[in-house]
């Protein structure tokens, strides 16, 4: 499968600040990148899907100016938390998919975002 | 709506013995399923997929799911677990997106 990569694997910040994820497809171009956040003992919700060049499609609830998506290549989007707050601490998954792969999405390890 | 449903939370069961994971989906038409399996500090990887071809679907590590459509359900099973199937699992109903079960953590005791 395809090697999808997370980083920083874990951050801690303040209340107020902002945190960027960065996630990487490293042996493929992905032509669309998914966001998922994952609360503790409960499963991945859709936040975000999005196309590379053009504007990310949220789910119903999420905030598009709370998590702003950039997918600005094919090999790399990144979710940026703004503002954060003890609630926004989750667990925050991408994964990649490309037609040529029938679709199937590879899932990066995650990164756990602890807001104090 | 298309939704799965995972029946137990938690799972525990003997190295050696067989492992069974229970999911039910509900679908108006012939669904898209599958089981992912989740490592600590490792991303999700695809078991086995059904996509109303074989109804018995053989997958990755000696894991099998068969859809059943009379009983609305695609249980994954494997005859032995071994200490390395310890993850949790998640069951997957795929349309134009993914929808996750809520998981089964399936704990293997020596």
């Amino acid at each position: 499968g395809a090697v999808v990569s997370q980083h920083p694997s874990r951050v801690i910040c303040k209340s107020g600040t902002s945190v960027k994820i960065e996630c990487r497809s490293l042996d493929f171009q992905a032509t669309t990148m998914f966001w998922y956040r994952q609360f503790p003992k409960q499963s991945l919700m859709l936040m975000a899907t999005s196309n590379e060049g053009s504007k990310a499609t949220y789910e119903q609830g999420v905030e598009k100016d709370k998590f702003l998506i950039n997918h600005a290549s094919l090999t790399l989007s990144t979710l940026t938390v703004t503002s954060a707050h003890p609630e926004d601490s989750s667990f925050y998954i991408c994964s990649t998919s490309r037609a040529a792969l029938n679709y199937e999405q590879f899932f990066g390890p995650g990164t756990r975002l602890t807001v104090l | 709506a298309q939704s799965v449903t995972q029946l137990d939370s938690h799972v525990s069961v003997s190295e050696g013995t067989p492992v069974l994971l229970r999911c039910n989906y509900s679908s108006s038409y012939s669904p898209s399923l599958f089981w992912y399996v989740q490592h600590p500090n490792k991303g999700l990887q695809l078991l086995l997929k059904y996509t109303s071809a074989a109804t018995l679907v053989k997958g990755i590590n000696g894991f099998e799911a068969e859809f059943k459509k009379s009983e609305t359900s695609f249980h994954l099973t494997k005859p032995s677990a071994h200490m390395s199937d310890a993850a949790e699992y998640f069951c997957v109903y795929n349309t134009d997106k993914l929808i996750f079960g809520t998981g089964t953590r399936l704990q293997v005791f020596p």
